[in-house]
């Protein structure tokens, strides 16, 4: 089906643990971004990409990685998991930085 | 640094009254704004964007752009309470990943 997709939906992990969470888009969008939401901070953008191999920091890109290879996948990976990291993860592509962003249904990471 | 402000609220309007959402900016050079609905426990979902100053209709939602106040609005005519949810406000600051409000909580009463 065409559109944004991330899996897996809900993630429990523990800390310590490497976790990888991955976004699919089928547009061909060139940017790919990914967000944390927690109550009170709303929409944090982490990292983000404006085409294959090309990545750029967000607000709030310590303890996490992200690699783009391909134009429609851009997996996120916490590369040692922490309580702190606990949260909703969103992914969202647009066809420009400044257009509009269609966002993924979210991954529910909750670190134990 | 570039910022986009709402109020949390919950703003709290009753059935088929207008409901006004009000988000101002700090970068004038924002040229873009987007308005997103979220449900709870849903995703970000685009309903309006908007370019130029003035108004911008689209069925029940109108959304108001005044750059020189650097303020922008969505009014939900006749709203419903389907249309209860969280509004996010998104800038575009030039060639940089839209800045997003934290969000405005709309309540619609039955």
């Amino acid at each position: 089906d065409a559109g944004i997709t991330q899996s897996p939906r809900y993630k429990i992990t523990e800390t310590g643990r490497q976790v990888t969470l991955m976004c699919h888009q089928t547009w061909s969008h060139s940017y790919m971004f990914w967000y944390r939401q927690d109550l009170g901070h709303g929409l944090r953008l982490i990292y983000y990409s404006a085409a294959a191999d090309i990545t750029d920091k967000g607000e709030v890109p310590d303890g996490y990685v992200v690699s783009r290879s391909k134009t429609e996948n851009f997996p996120l990976t916490l590369e040692s998991a922490t309580r702190s990291q606990t949260s909703v993860y969103f992914c969202a592509s647009s066809a420009g930085s400044a257009r509009e962003q269609y966002f993924g249904p979210g991954t529910r990471l909750t670190v134990t | 640094q570039k910022e986009v402000e709402q109020n949390s609220g919950p703003l709290s309007v009753p059935e088929g009254a207008i409901a006004s959402l009000n988000c101002t900016y700090s970068d004038r050079g924002s040229q873009s704004f987007f308005w997103y609905r979220q449900y709870s426990g849903k995703s970000p979902e685009l309903i309006m964007f908007i370019y130029s100053n003035g108004d911008k209709e689209d069925g029940r939602f109108t959304a108001q752009l005044n750059k020189a106040s650097q303020y922008v609005s969505l009014l939900i005519r006749d709203s419903q309470p389907s249309d209860s949810a969280t509004y996010l406000c998104a800038g575009e600051p030039g060639n940089t990943p839209l800045v997003f409000g934290k969000g405005t909580r709309l309540s619609v009463i039955a």
